[in-house]
């Protein structure tokens, strides 16, 4: 069954700790994306990936790193410089220009 | 660059009752729109898009939505709702010449029996 996997569901980040978001999809789709979801903000873009090994930043990708070694794969770290990272962190992946992006189930990262 | 505005933050309705979603967005160039659901601690699901031609377009679970191009909006509608519409929803717009989307604020739904 295709689709967009993300674990873990549920993450905590302790001070000063680095943690990776895993993002894995099967629709072999060439465009890979991580997006931030605040209450009340909508989806604000951190990282995007249109092909392996090439990645931009988004609008919001201070405190974020990402890699795309494999086309399946999509990791976004959150490092100890991102002061804020309570979030719940969405992938999504889209196939070719003008088709809707598929999301995955989201990880939802709190400080412990 | 694009924005999408949603009005309503929040809209409450009575089950099987009408009810619209407003979403406006601006834009220099053409644009595909689409609407977006998300139920709480899940993922976004596609309710409908709008890519070119007819500008009423109808989606999953009984949903529907006008392209308006004179007013630059997308409003979705729904004749009589369940209370499983309850959820957020997101209008979505995305640049034709670049696959960049770009997302409303939401609007959380709540269908009261």
């Amino acid at each position: 069954d295709g689709g967009i996997t993300q674990s873990p569901k549920y993450l905590f980040r302790k001070e000063g700790q680095n943690v990776t978001l895993s993002c894995e999809q099967n629709l072999n789709h060439d465009a890979m994306y991580w997006y931030r979801q605040d209450p009340g903000q909508g989806l604000r873009l951190i990282y995007y990936s249109q092909i392996v090994n090439d990645f931009q930043k988004g609008d919001i990708a201070e405190g974020y790193s990402v890699s795309r070694e494999k086309k399946e794969s999509f990791p976004l770290t959150v490092t100890s410089a991102q002061k804020n990272p309570t979030a719940f962190y969405l992938c999504a992946t889209d196939g070719a220009m003008n088709q809707p992006q598929h999301f995955g189930d989201g990880t939802r990262l709190s400080i412990l | 660059a694009q924005s999408v505005t949603q009005l309503d933050s929040q809209v409450p309705v009575f089950e099987e009752a009408p009810v619209e979603l407003r979403c406006n967005y601006s834009s220099s160039v053409s644009v595909y729109l689409f609407w977006y659901v998300q139920y709480p601690n899940q993922g976004l699901q596609l309710l409908l898009k709008y890519l070119s031609g007819s500008t009423l377009v109808k989606g999953i679970n009984g949903f529907e939505a006008e392209f308006n191009k004179s007013q630059t909006s997308f409003h979705l509608r729904k004749p009589s709702v369940h209370i499983s519409d309850t959820a957020e929803y997101f209008c979505a717009v995305s640049d034709v010449n670049f696959n960049k989307f770009y997302f409303g604020s939401g609007t959380k739904l709540n269908v009261k029996p």
